[in-house]
């Protein structure tokens, strides 16, 4: 069935350095897309969405970039942080009011000081 | 600012009880979602409410049933429940900003914690 997946289950990264989470989708009627941090025990946070009118999206050291020949998105972090520290999921929705949020599996991101 | 409230935070059952959970959206959200999230699994999208009528569908049991209120509050109701009903239970609200075929940007509860013994 149609799913949304991300490549890498677990990213190790030394804090400072940039992270980059990979996602990919195979609904090709999807146009929103959205990237959410959760951390243990709490509910998934939203931090930046796109539109697949779009390729591109920066937020506060986010980034968000959407290539829909392939049908990929990634969500970079810069100068990642300790409290970056959690699992991220990218969710895919058709647009309309009231549509469901399709999951993709999670990445956890470990800092390292 | 304010976020959605969801209602208890925790819950203990024993199996063939039932249980309901409560929902309050964002103000002026008007839209509501419901999600469970099993043990290192991703959310799992059960149903959603537009302007108190149902809009989505997904994997929800016949057992469970919702509802959204006139003020915009939704319940989840359990009923018989089953070990494998522990989960978190998430509630989403976002606003329909009428744009044609934009999604709306769900925003999530901290979630219920459904523990069946």
């Amino acid at each position: 069935g149609e799913s949304v997946g991300l490549h890498l289950p677990t990213l190790s990264v030394q804090e400072g350095d940039n992270s980059i989470i990979n996602c990919a989708y195979s609904n090709s009627a999807s146009d929103y897309f959205i990237w959410y941090k959760q951390e243990s025990g709490k509910g998934p946070q939203f931090i930046i969405d796109i539109r697949s009118n779009m390729d591109k999206r920066q937020g506060q050291r986010v980034t968000v970039l959407l290539n829909k020949t392939v049908k990929h998105l990634s969500l970079q972090i810069a100068a990642t942080q300790p409290g970056d520290s959690a699992v991220y999921f990218c969710a895919e929705n058709i647009g309309a009011a009231g549509n469901k949020l399709t999951f993709g599996g999670g990445t956890r991101v470990l800092v390292k000081p | 600012a304010a976020g959605v409230i969801q209602s208890p935070r925790h819950l203990i059952k024993e199996k063939r009880e039932t249980a309901t959970l409560k929902c309050y959206p964002i103000p002026r959200h008007d839209t509501v979602y419901w999600y469970q999230q099993g043990p290192g699994q991703d959310p799992q999208f059960l149903i959603s409410f537009y302007e108190k009528m149902q809009s989505d569908k997904g994997s929800i049991p016949d057992r469970f049933s919702a509802q959204q209120f006139s003020d915009y509050h939704s319940e989840l109701n359990m009923s018989s429940l089953e070990l494998g009903d522990s989960a978190l239970y998430f509630c989403a609200s976002s606003i329909n900003t009428g744009l044609a075929g934009a999604g709306d940007t769900q925003y999530f509860g901290p979630g219920t914690r459904l523990t069946v013994l």
